[in-house]
């Protein structure tokens, strides 16, 4: 089985910071991860992919992957309230998906 | 853009009964998925499909089972409904991809199932 583990929170920033959430995975087969977002009482969707090691930069979010370490962060830059949620990582897994449990994240004024 | 469509957003059963949930995905995604959300749990894995009539268990699999007859539409049944089987459950599918490691997931809204 493989193993994510990611810290449950709540990371509570102020805004305008950077959040850094971090992921670390077991299985060295991982070729690339998935960051999704789920709003309380909503669905999960996904905001970030990474197929490569470094780093992937989408408007305010960055995707690291460092396969060596085996972990994966997302840095959120200019914090906003509207990105308070929980935060899943996932690597693609073939069949058989593995979420971590959520990072909860909290942007307060 | 991809769809799942879940077809119910909100269900009210009673313990014994049969539940069905359905779930329809528009993208021709060989992979569908059947997961259920609780506080503190994260998503937990009931049942997958990788093709139609084929069906994999999960990693919580008992007092479920699954129904795939069609490549678009992949269903929960809930054998005899239990209180303990009140959660948020989650629909997702996605594509093999080039590599047929995966892509990433396209989940549903959910259905949020009361077992009374």
């Amino acid at each position: 089985q493989k193993e994510v583990e990611q810290n449950s929170g709540p990371l509570s920033v102020p805004e305008g910071a950077i959040a850094s959430l971090n992921c670390t995975y077991s299985d060295r087969g991982s070729q690339s991860f998935f960051w999704y977002r789920q709003y309380s009482g909503k669905s999960p969707e996904l905001i970030m992919s990474i197929y490569s090691n470094g780093d992937k930069e989408d408007g305010r979010f960055t995707a690291q992957l460092n396969k060596a370490s085996q972990y994966v962060s997302l840095l959120i830059r200019d914090s906003q309230p509207s990105d308070s949620a929980t935060y899943l990582c996932a690597p693609p897994g073939s069949y058989i998906p593995t979420f971590g449990r959520g990072t909860s994240l909290i942007v307060h004024p | 853009d991809v769809k799942v469509t879940q077809s119910s957003r909100y269900l009210v059963k009673r313990t014994g009964e049969k539940v069905f949930l359905e779930c329809v995905q528009d993208m021709d995604h060989e992979n569908m998925f059947w997961y259920r959300q609780d506080p503190g749990l994260g998503l937990r894995l009931i049942y997958f499909s990788y093709d139609v009539k084929m069906k994999e268990k999960g990693d919580i699999p008992e007092g479920y089972s699954v129904s795939r007859e069609k490549k678009e539409r992949f269903s929960l049944i809930l054998e005899s409904a239990s209180t303990n089987q009140t959660s948020m459950y989650l629909c997702a599918s996605s594509s093999l991809g080039r590599t047929g490691g995966g892509e990433p997931q396209h989940f549903g809204d959910g259905t949020r199932l009361s077992i009374l």
